[in-house]
């Protein structure tokens, strides 16, 4: 059980465009969502923690505009990065906690975001 | 704030050779303490974690750690590694009560050879 899954698994996308990435916990409901970015061998840095039905709480120094996040549901959430850069490249990373409440956080696969 | 420190950024290791990654962290509050592993290109898996109770954590894959609350440490082991333990291995700690926000250390990667 505590399933998360990630889509797209990879994406490569032009310098200029928007991608938007899937989080879903696919066996359990979780009202808290949290996306993570990871440069190349460094550790994890939270980017923003996501509540079903309100908005996103952003860590500070993360653009909000650049980076919107969207929990439509108890168990979906979305990622989506505008107007990408090459800096935007990197490894993102979500995870979900479950409704009971339990300090567990479920991690996803992970997305290989590559800005061209 | 929280800070966790993982000393080691490598620790090269031969196969069934004991391990232990070294994981120190800070904080002003009680925290509960985690170890993930991730594998290349993957998200992070929980090996175990202490949230109260007995001060030795057994988890998956036959890793275990012990929370030192003096030393204020969390130190990963296995007594007899394999190859397929090869991975990042990350600490983390979270104050109780809160939405869980974890503080990750920078992570230690674990290479084991034949």
């Amino acid at each position: 059980g505590a399933v998360v899954s990630q889509h797209p698994s990879r994406v490569i996308c032009k310098s200029g465009t928007s991608v938007k990435i899937e989080c879903r916990s696919l066996d359990f409901q979780a009202t808290t969502m949290f996306w993570y970015r990871q440069f190349p061998k460094k550790s994890l840095m939270l980017m923003a923690t996501s509540n079903e039905g309100s908005k996103a709480t952003y860590e500070q120094g993360v653009e909000k505009d650049k980076f919107l996040i969207n929990h439509a549901s108890l168990t979906l959430s979305t990622l989506t990065v505008t107007s990408a850069h090459p800096e935007d490249s990197s490894f993102y990373i979500c995870s979900a906690r479950t409704r009971t409440g339990s300090d567990e956080q479920y991690f996803g696969p992970g997305t290989r975001l590559t800005v061209t | 704030a929280q800070s966790v420190t993982q000393l080691d950024s490598q620790v090269p290791v031969f196969e069934e050779a004991p391990v232990e990654l070294r994981c120190n962290y800070s904080s002003s509050v009680s925290v509960y303490l985690f170890w993930y592993v991730q594998y290349p290109n993957q998200g992070l898996q929980l090996l175990l974690k202490y949230l109260s109770g007995s001060t030795l954590v057994k988890g998956i894959n036959g890793f275990e750690a012990e929370f030192n609350k003096s030393q204020t440490s969390f130190h990963l082991r296995k007594p007899s590694v394999h190859i397929s333990d090869t991975a990042e291995y990350f600490c983390a700690v979270t104050p109780p009560g809160t939405a869980s926000k974890l503080t990750f250390g920078t992570g230690t990667r674990l290479q084991v050879t034949l």
